[in-house]
């Protein structure tokens, strides 16, 4: 167990609502991370943050947002959620190495979201 | 743009075979490829590689990598129904270590 936990786990929601995913670590790791997982399509990163305030867009960035306003907590905002953006959202973060060393990824338990 | 094939999509196997699964890549800079499994939940982590030949080895897992041709492979040997999940393969790129995974392979071991 990393420390990672997402709120909430399942949600429901319709077309034009805004929607906020919740990732909170309690570990005080730098790097956080969010992938949206769907079939056919594998994991794939939609922001990520190397610091408080520090966010940058990921592959698949279009319609989400992100803040990162203390180290614990990275929150995912869909503005105006679309179908499109029904999948599995996970969460996860990276230590920080001494020098060049490589860590891995821990991953949260994930948030089912499905936008009617 | 950074690419990675993992090869067979699914398989099914009987308890107590070994099986092989394949991820290929294409990359700019390479860092480390990553292997996880994945159940009906989060992904875990199973193996980082970032040397060629060098086989890393836990259990009746082992993987290795070759830079050279661009792949790496996942060993289980005597397969057990606990191993049943979605195998994932990622690569770390240079910079902030973001992660480019595989589509997966859905290993299915029957008793």
């Amino acid at each position: 167990d990393a420390g990672i936990t997402q709120s909430p786990r399942h949600k429901v929601t319709e077309t034009g609502t805004p929607v906020t995913l919740r990732c909170h670590q309690t570990e005080n790791h730098r790097y956080m991370y969010w992938y949206r997982q769907d079939p056919g399509h594998g994991l794939r990163l939609i922001h990520y943050s190397y610091g408080v305030k520090d966010t940058d867009k990921g592959e698949v960035s279009d319609g989400y947002s992100v803040s990162r306003s203390k180290t614990e907590d990275f929150l995912l905002t869909l503005e105006s959620a679309t179908s499109s953006q029904t999948s599995v959202y996970f969460c996860a973060i990276r230590g920080q190495g001494i020098g060049s060393v490589l860590l891995e990824q821990f991953f949260g338990p994930g948030t089912r979201l499905t936008v009617l | 743009e950074d690419k990675v094939v993992q090869s067979p999509l699914s398989l099914v196997v009987h308890e107590g075979d070994t099986v092989t699964l394949n991820c290929s890549y294409e990359v700019t800079n390479f860092r480390s490829l990553l292997w996880y499994k994945q159940e009906k939940k989060a992904p875990t982590f199973l193996f980082m590689l970032t040397s060629s030949g060098i086989e890393k080895k836990s259990g009746r897992l082992s993987s290795i990598l070759d830079k050279k041709e661009l792949f790496s492979i996942l060993n289980i040997t005597a397969t057990q129904t606990g191993d049943s999940a979605v195998y994932l393969c990622a690569l770390m790129n240079t910079g902030f270590q973001k992660l480019v995974f595989g589509t997966g392979t859905r290993l299915l071991v029957s008793p």
